[in-house]
């Protein structure tokens, strides 16, 4: 069974704090790693899909970094604003397309 | 920005009847999936499709489940007779042909079994 854990499972911060997050994978039958922002009654938005060993994409605020070797992806966000609240999702995609996803962490951005 | 668009947003059933979730894919996608996520839980992929057929489903997807692509707008998920333990978030996903391309969500939909 192919598991996908992250953590911490959620956090508060103050408003301008950097912060980060982990998402542990399999390391075998990779393909690639994908990022979602899930905020409540929304869809999960996209942020980053992240394929090679090494990748590190950046939107803004927000950074990405993948490691397919030891199976684990950090996501970033500097100096972060009550906007950046929301869950932070990342999904597994083992080469045939479907995702396996983690816990999501649930991030908490206080003013 | 196009979008996933799914309803009803909350579907209410009596344990037994059948219910049929639609979902609008995105329009120029070509693969299309369901997920579900039980309250406190992981979502969970159910299955996938493409080319008018099933490419992969989940242990989960059994033969209560069935998904459809009727008039090359809508894609649907149904079970037949449905348990109290199908009660669950349901998302749909499409994806656009190309390697590394993600999966778009739509808002989901609430389905209570009472």
């Amino acid at each position: 069974i192919l598991n996908v854990e992250q953590s911490p499972q959620s956090l508060h911060v103050q408003e301008g704090d950097s912060t980060n997050f982990t998402c542990s994978f399999p390391s075998s039958n990779f393909y690639a790693l994908h990022w979602y922002r899930w905020e409540t009654a929304k869809s999960p938005e996209a942020l980053f899909v992240m394929t090679l060993n090494g990748d590190e994409k950046k939107k803004g605020r927000i950074s990405a970094t993948l490691n397919t070797k030891e199976g684990y992806s950090y996501l970033y966000i500097k100096g972060s604003q009550p906007e950046d609240s929301a869950t932070y999702l990342c999904a597994f995609e083992p080469g045939t397309y479907k995702y396996i996803f983690g816990t999501g962490t649930r991030l908490k951005v206080l003013a | 920005e196009p979008e996933v668009t799914q309803t009803p947003s909350h579907q209410v059933t009596q344990m037994g009847q059948e219910v049929i979730l639609r979902c609008v894919p995105i329009s120029n996608h070509l693969y299309f999936y369901w997920y579900r996520q039980i309250l406190g839980q992981k979502v969970e992929f159910l299955v996938s499709f493409y080319n008018n057929e099933i490419s992969e489903k989940s242990e989960i997807f059994d033969d209560q489940f069935s998904v459809e692509r009727p008039d090359g707008s809508n894609f649907t998920l149904k079970i037949r007779s449905t348990k109290l333990e199908d009660s669950a978030m349901y998302f749909c996903a499409s994806r656009d042909r190309g390697s590394n391309q993600p999966q778009h969500f739509g808002d989901g939909t609430r389905l209570s079994i009472l």
